[in-house]
Parts: structure tokens; C-alpha cells; sequence
């Protein structure tokens, strides 16, 4: 089946830029997704790309898609403690609806 | 307006004994799924229906079965749990575009 993978942890501080990144293998993927998971809650979606998109930015977001290296990433501006979460990659192949996810990455904001 | 909500929070069952978790979304959204989520693992989709009296497998269905009998309800059961079941299970609903919104989850422990 197809893949995605994400590293587990990144720590940031406060007021700097976070990256995370996310590749995947599905060729056919045309949606990628980052949710965010704050401890005992669910899955929020943040944003996502279609794939024939470079690039989109959402306020102090901003995703970078590089279809030919199938790489995903999600930058975060001016990181704050409340973006400590666990993020998630998700991608949608071009049959189904269904989203394949990631493991996470664990952003820890020092303060 | 509820979203998706899911019953119970949290369970604890002996192994061998069976149990019914509930989603239920007010969303009129045609599509509903169900992942369960492990350390390090991300979500893993178990079952999941595209309508009404519809179900279908996804990439962990085996000792899981579920059921579509009304739109707005999604029910999986567990008929002789299992202590590999032990897991977070969240129940998700999208309308028939791309974005999936997700329940709490459902904290279940086999012993």
C-alpha cells in the first residue's frame, strides 16, 4: 500500500519558525492534508493543497508541496506555545475518498 | 450543531467480551469512517461507508465489524476483544469533497 512518513519530533521556541516535513509514495495522490491533534482531542484539519498547487499560505501557515520529490511541508510563522501538538500528514489518492496518514510529528514550543 | 460525536469516551474490557462503540454525525455527510490510532503509527482506517446501508473495508478491518443502518450513525463493533484492539478509535464524516472532520475519539483498553 502506499506510504507516508513524517519524522516523530521537532522543538522549536517561541516566536521562531517551525518546519515540518512529510513524504509520501502515492503518485496518483491528488490532496494532501495537515491536521493537528492537541492532546485527548481529535483530528483538526488545518489546510491542505491540491496537488497541481506549489504552494499555499494561510495566515501563519504556509505549505510547500514538490509533487517530483513527493515531498510535503508545513511551515508554522512566529511558533507559539498553543501550536504544541502533534501534526499530521494525510494524503488522498485519486480512488475513494479515503486518506492515507502519516505517523505525526510531535512539535514541542519551549517558551 | 454537535459535529461528530462518539460513545463512550472510554472503555475497559476483559478479552473475549464484545462491545459497540457509536458515531454519529449531524452533518448530512455521506461518507463515514473508522480509524484507530496507535503510537507511532498514525490513523489506520478499519472500516468505512460511502452511504446509507453501505460499508466497506479498509486497511485493518480483521476482527472489526461495523454497520451503516441509518446516515447519520456509524456503529463498530468488537466481538470478542482482543488485547491488540487496545487503541484510540476515532470516527470521522466528510461530505462527498475532501475534508474529513473527526470525533474525539474512544479510549478503549483489553485486558
Amino acid at each position: 500500500g502506499e506510504d507516508v512518513e513524517q519524522s516523530l519530533f521537532l522543538s522549536v521556541r517561541e516566536g521562531d519558525s517551525s518546519v515540518i516535513n512529510c513524504t509520501y509514495t502515492d503518485s496518483s495522490s491528488t490532496y494532501l492534508y495537515w491536521y493537528k491533534q492537541e492532546p485527548g482531542a481529535g483530528l483538526q484539519l488545518l489546510t491542505y493543497i491540491f496537488s497541481n498547487m506549489d504552494m499555499k499560505q494561510d495566515q501563519r501557515l504556509t505549505v510547500l508541496l514538490n509533487k517530483k520529490d513527493k515531498h510535503l511541508s508545513l511551515r508554522i510563522a512566529d511558533t507559539q506555545t498553543g501550536d504544541s501538538a502533534i501534526y499530521f500528514c494525510a494524503e488522498k489518492g485519486n480512488a475513494g475518498n479515503m486518506l492515507t496518514f502519516g505517523g505525526g510529528t510531535r512539535l514541542m514550543v519551549k517558551p | 450543531n454537535a459535529g461528530v460525536t462518539q460513545t463512550p469516551k472510554f472503555r475497559v474490557l476483559k478479552t473475549g467480551q464484545s462491545m459497540t462503540l457509536l458515531c454519529a454525525q449531524d452533518m448530512n455527510h455521506e461518507y463515514m469512517y473508522w480509524y484507530r490510532q496507535d503510537p507511532g503509527m498514525g490513523l489506520r482506517l478499519i472500516h468505512y461507508s460511502v452511504g446509507e446501508g453501505t460499508t466497506a473495508k479498509g486497511e485493518v478491518p480483521d476482527g472489526y465489524n461495523v454497520s451503516r443502518l441509518k446516515k447519520q450513525n456509524f456503529l463498530l463493533g468488537l466481538e470478542s476483544a482482543a488485547p491488540s484492539q487496545t487503541s484510540v478509535y476515532f470516527c470521522a464524516s466528510s461530505p462527498t469533497n475532501n475534508e474529513q472532520f473527526f470525533g474525539p475519539g474512544t479510549r478503549l483498553t483489553v485486558l
